[in-house]
This record gives structure tokens, C-alpha cells and sequence, in this order.
């Protein structure tokens, strides 16, 4: 069984400025690990995946996340947000042996002018 | 062309009704969920099929009944709506057990009064 904390519920910040938003899990077995985003009334989009190799991985967006196997940690980070990636942002794992994924709680990024 | 598509987009119903929302695939997964999202934003699997075949089956009353009549297709049916069934209820695929993540469908929203 695995499980996702996204540790803020809400990240407000300014345009322009940089945003990381964190999740750790826990989980059994290995597992591969993604970001989706939610902008306002629209299904959740695929931001960017870990499957193995490097644990700094890149996305749409500009969006960056990196894999920390130690501290089970995969924490999302733009250098530079725009007033439109104001949206929601769900981490999620899915067992390596195929299996259901677990998504987070959710994270919601609102960008200010 | 739409990779993941429900209809209908709202629906708005009295309780006691029965309804039926359809989601249909054209990426050739061989995978296909249903969701619900609550008013919290709070994603929760409710069923699981692959190649026809229910293969999870989350703790969801016995008035939803997923169909699925080819991997294409996986169709959601409610009876007897409660208020409680009011919330955004989404559809995805997968190939691969996931690996690559899901496909979203942009959701049905469905209000009961």
C-alpha cells in the first residue's frame, strides 16, 4: 500500500517569483511518481513523471520536480510563476508492479499580480 | 480529436433519479478509471477496468455500476441519486498499468436537488 502528503494545502505567491510545492509518500514497494495539474473546470493534465534515470525530471510548463529516495520526498518547483499556472496540483505514485495510483490531497497555487 | 471524452459535461437531476454518464477512450489504452471529485477537491477511485474486466472496485455504494462494453468505453450508471452524489465525477485511461500516468477526461458535473 502506498500514501501521499501534500504538505501545503495552499501556496499563495506573487508573479515572478519562485513556488515549490511539496509531497512526500510512503509506500511498500517501488514506485513511479508524478504531478498532475488541475487548472479551473478541466480534468487533470499529466505535468511531468519519475520512472528512473535522472531524479531531476522536467515538465510542461517550465515545471521541475526532483526525487529524493532518502527523504521519499518528489517536491515541485518553478523558478518563475505566471498569474495562469493558478490551478490545482496533485502529486500521485503508482506501483512499479502495476496497480491503482494514489493521488494527494491537493495542492492549490494561486499567483498573484 | 479528444483523447479521453464524457458526456454529458453537467448534469443537474432530482434525488431519486437514475442517470448514466458515458466516457469513451481513442488513445488505445487498454485501462479505464472512474473518479470522483469531491467539493474539496479530494480525488477518490471508485472502479477499474482493464480489457473489460473489473479489476477494482473501491467501497462505492451498489447504486453506481461501472460498464464497460469494450476497452474503449467504460460507462458509469447511478441509481436511486442521493444528494451526497453531487460532485465532479471523472474518467481516465491508462496503458501499461500506468506507467506512463492517466489520461483525463474533463469530468461530468452533477448536481442533485
Amino acid at each position: 500500500a502506498q500514501s501521499v502528503t501534500q504538505l501545503d494545502s495552499q501556496v499563495p505567491v506573487f508573479e515572478e517569483a519562485p513556488v515549490e510545492l511539496r509531497c512526500n509518500y510512503s509506500s511498500s514497494v517501488s514506485v513511479y511518481l508524478f504531478w498532475y495539474v488541475q487548472y479551473p473546470n478541466q480534468g487533470l493534465q499529466l505535468l511531468l513523471k519519475y520512472l528512473s534515470g535522472s531524479t531531476l525530471v522536467k515538465g510542461i510548463n517550465g515545471f521541475e520536480a526532483e526525487f529524493n529516495k532518502s527523504q521519499t520526498s518528489f517536491h515541485l518547483r518553478k523558478p518563475s510563476v505566471h498569474i495562469s499556472d493558478t490551478a490545482e496540483y496533485f502529486c500521485a505514485v503508482s506501483p512499479t508492479n502495476a496497480g491503482k495510483s494514489t493521488f494527494g490531497d491537493g495542492t492549490t497555487l494561486t499567483v498573484k499580480p | 480529436d479528444t483523447a479521453v471524452s464524457q458526456t454529458p459535461k453537467y448534469l443537474v437531476t432530482q434525488m431519486g433519479n437514475d442517470k448514466s454518464i458515458k466516457c469513451e477512450q481513442n488513445l488505445g489504452h487498454d485501462t479505464m478509471y472512474w473518479y470522483k471529485q469531491d467539493s474539496k477537491k479530494f480525488l477518490k477511485i471508485m472502479f477499474s477496468y482493464n480489457n473489460k474486466e473489473l479489476i477494482i472496485n473501491e467501497t462505492v455504494p451498489n447504486r453506481f455500476s461501472p460498464k464497460s462494453p469494450d476497452k474503449a468505453h467504460l460507462n458509469l450508471h447511478i441509481n436511486s441519486l442521493e444528494l451526497g452524489d453531487s460532485a465532479v465525477y471523472f474518467c481516465a485511461s491508462s496503458q501499461a498499468g500506468g506507467l506512463y500516468g492517466y489520461t483525463f477526461g474533463s469530468g461530468t458535473r452533477l448536481t442533485v436537488v
